[in-house]
């Protein structure tokens, strides 16, 4: 059984990188037809998607945060990781990884992280 | 980017109420509509995808209906283990974009 957990600093400084690694478990990262993305939620609010990396490495990202975001995948780790450039208090929120399936066509986040939450302040 | 709007974003029921919750697109998304269920501190979990097909693992109380830009998604029986945030998403295309939740509480 696939799972996968978010790790990374709860505690951002404004204008810093945000990092965060998902460790992924039961599985291989380098299984075809995965995709393994990030999705995040400001306090109180709804879900956004970020992004996500395909098991061959194309990444596909949100374009409100494109100049600033990069998804990798490290395959030796069994990991893929979320880095998010420049940031402000308005990229507090709960951030969660998930792996994306193909079902017959139509792609859905089928496994997700608990979800950890990260604060940007000085 | 296609705008998902869910009605209506809260609602209280009683165990074994039906539970019906609307989705909209902003444009038409053939059948790309997901619908997950989400609990305070839990991860999200996927309930329907392609707009009508049942997750394994997910009761069949649950069911989903539509194509184009409207959807539904209907509880037959509320249980008490379904009150939860239920997000709408398209995956229709990039970027993926989610409803804004409908919080189903307990009357």
């Amino acid at each position: 059984q696939v799972q996968l957990q978010e790790s990374g600093p709860g505690l951002v400084k404004p204008s810093q990188t945000l990092s965060l690694t998902c460790t992924v478990s039961g599985g291989s990262i380098n299984s075809a037809g995965y995709y393994w993305g990030w999705v995040r939620q400001h306090p109180g609010k709804g879900l956004d998607w970020i992004g996500y990396i395909y098991y061959s490495g194309s990444t596909y990202y949100n374009p409100s945060l494109k100049s600033r975001v990069t998804i990798s995948l490290h395959t030796s780790k069994n990991q893929f990781s979320l880095n998010l450039d420049s940031v402000t208090a308005a990229d507090t929120a709960v951030y969660y990884c998930a792996r994306a399936s193909d079902y017959g066509g139509h792609d859905a986040f089928d496994i997700w992280g608990q979800g950890t939450m990260v604060t940007v302040s000085s | 980017d296609i705008q998902m709007t869910q009605s209506p974003s809260s609602l209280s029921a009683s165990v074994g109420d039906r539970v019906t919750i609307t989705c909209r697109a902003s444009q038409s998304i053939s059948s790309y509509l997901n619908w997950y269920q989400h609990k305070p501190g839990k991860a999200p979990k996927l309930v329907i995808y392609g707009a009508s097909s049942l997750q394994s693992g997910v009761p069949s109380r649950f069911s989903g209906r539509g194509s184009g830009t409207d959807f539904t998604l209907t509880i037959s029986s509320l249980q008490p283990e379904d009150f939860a945030t239920y997000y709408c998403q398209q995956s229709y295309s990039i970027p993926w974009t989610f409803g804004q939740g409908t919080n189903v509480e307990i009357k």
